[in-house]
């Protein structure tokens, strides 16, 4: 089917290590990105392609795929990361777009 | 620096139109592929509608296929999306996103601030 699956959400306590992950039949065929939102304001990328960061991206932030899944890792997670994050692919056609429901990370 | 910066949210009554408009600096626009992606409230982030560099290539989301246009002015830097026949479900924040693709690699690596299209009578 044409989407992506996200848990609703995630918890890590401070300084562990947390992955999110995202399932669709259509990131056999193209990597997964991962964007950051925190509560009013525009979403940010984070991880693109096999495991890249814009700048400024603090590499804590890692991506891996695997099948048909993709994961967004946080190494050591601040509180400055508690948001929420969305994959989105192509989807198997490549003409459209999707996101996954997004997970609420909780820092605790 | 790259800056997009979506206009013409509004308050508008079920059924009727509205435009948005999206001006884009800081990066050479005709290079780049635009979408717009909305955010009702309380919601995650829903696909709406891509538009080529060239114009040559448009795909819109099911929800809104038929109803909204995606169009762009490169002489002006501006990306547009018509929406017509607007319901409570159009409600939303309309971001504007600059997209980088690359094989079967692609991402949205800048956003604008978003405008609100509140649709209610």
């Amino acid at each position: 089917s044409s989407e992506l699956t996200q848990d609703p959400a995630v918890s890590v306590a401070l300084g562990q290590t947390v992955r999110i992950t995202c399932q669709g039949d259509s990131l056999r065929n193209y990597y997964a990105s991962w964007y950051q939102q925190k509560p009013g304001q525009a979403p940010i990328l984070v991880v693109y392609g096999k495991d890249d960061r814009p700048s400024g991206i603090p590499d804590r932030f890692s991506g891996s795929s695997s099948g048909n899944t993709a994961s967004l890792t946080i190494t050591g997670a601040q509180e400055d990361d508690e948001a929420d994050y969305y994959c989105n692919s192509r989807d198997k056609s490549g003409n459209f777009w999707m996101f996954g429901g997004g997970t609420h990370l909780t820092v605790l | 620096e790259v800056q997009l910066v979506e206009s013409g949210g509004d308050l508008v009554q079920p059924g009727r139109s509205l435009t948005l408009s999206c001006t884009a600096s800081g990066f050479t626009f005709d290079n780049y592929g635009m979408h717009w992606v909305r955010q009702a409230p309380g919601r995650g982030l829903e696909w709406v509608s891509g538009i080529s560099w060239n114009s040559g290539t448009i795909g819109y989301a099911d929800s809104v296929k038929g109803r909204f246009t995606i169009s762009r002015d490169n002489a002006k830097n501006s990306l547009y999306l018509q929406m017509n026949s607007l319901t409570a479900e159009d409600t939303a924040v309309y971001y504007c996103a600059k997209y980088i693709s690359v094989g079967n690699v692609g991402y949205f690596d800048n956003w604008g601030q978003g405008t609100l299209v509140t649709v209610s009578s």
